[in-house]
């Protein structure tokens, strides 16, 4: 059983580029979410998505977006990275708004 | 948005039982009391969730006051392995909003 699968497991990347973190659950959970986790700042929501087709803003949505054309896959996209970016994401997964959210193991990205 | 109030940090001996508390003064009739926790380099992991009864599982049991304004997270018998983070949350249909939370050491 995978569960919910995040990629890459950490990246480097050059300030201004683009890159797409991947997210895939195969529990056919209906909302998945994405946070990014900062030292000292704890866990903030970036976008979310309660089900297939659509997507709302977190907390912290500023230069990323999202898609959500099936049910599985829910990636976010940096267009054009900066140096405050640099956080470790991760996803999640629960089968309906209101129930138990299932993270993934979180991607490492430095912006450098 | 409702919010809840942890203790930043408690310590613990192993082997022994663990009661991590959490006000939640604000919370409405319907808001679910989620708890998770964070292990180190590890994503939030679900640990156990309530409405109004107590509730059990095989990691751990959740007592809710009557009024529901507080609830208390037990680790009936702590281990190395339950050292983390743990985060008393409010669910709401957006997402998990996670405060600091509970850091929990245990003593060998």
């Amino acid at each position: 059983i995978a569960g919910i699968t995040q990629a890459p497991t950490s990246q480097i990347l050059a300030a201004g580029r683009r890159m797409t973190l991947r997210c895939t659950q195969d529990m056919r959970h209906n909302a998945m979410y994405w946070y990014r986790q900062d030292l000292g700042l704890g866990l903030r929501l970036i976008h979310y998505s309660n089900t297939a087709g659509t997507t709302g803003k977190g907390e912290v949505p500023d230069g990323y977006s999202v898609s959500r054309a099936n049910t599985d896959d829910f990636p976010l996209t940096l267009a054009s990275a900066v140096p405050s970016q640099t956080s470790v994401y991760f996803c999640a997964s629960s089968l309906t708004t209101m129930t138990e959210a299932f993270f993934g193991q979180g991607t490492r990205l430095t912006v450098v | 948005d409702a919010k809840t109030t942890q203790p930043n940090s408690m310590e613990s001996n192993e082997e022994e039982p663990v009661h991590l508390p959490c006000n939640h003064s604000t919370i409405s009739g319907t808001d679910y009391i989620h708890w998770y926790r964070q292990l180190p380099s590890q994503g939030p992991e679900y640990v156990i969730h309530g409405l109004t009864s107590n509730v059990n599982n095989r990691m751990a049991s959740l007592a809710i006051a009557e009024d529901r304004k507080s609830s208390t997270l037990i680790l009936h018998r702590a281990t190395l392995r339950d050292a983390a983070v743990y985060y008393c949350i409010l669910r709401d249909p957006v997402g998990l909003t996670f405060g600091k939370g509970t850091h929990l050491i245990i003593q060998p």
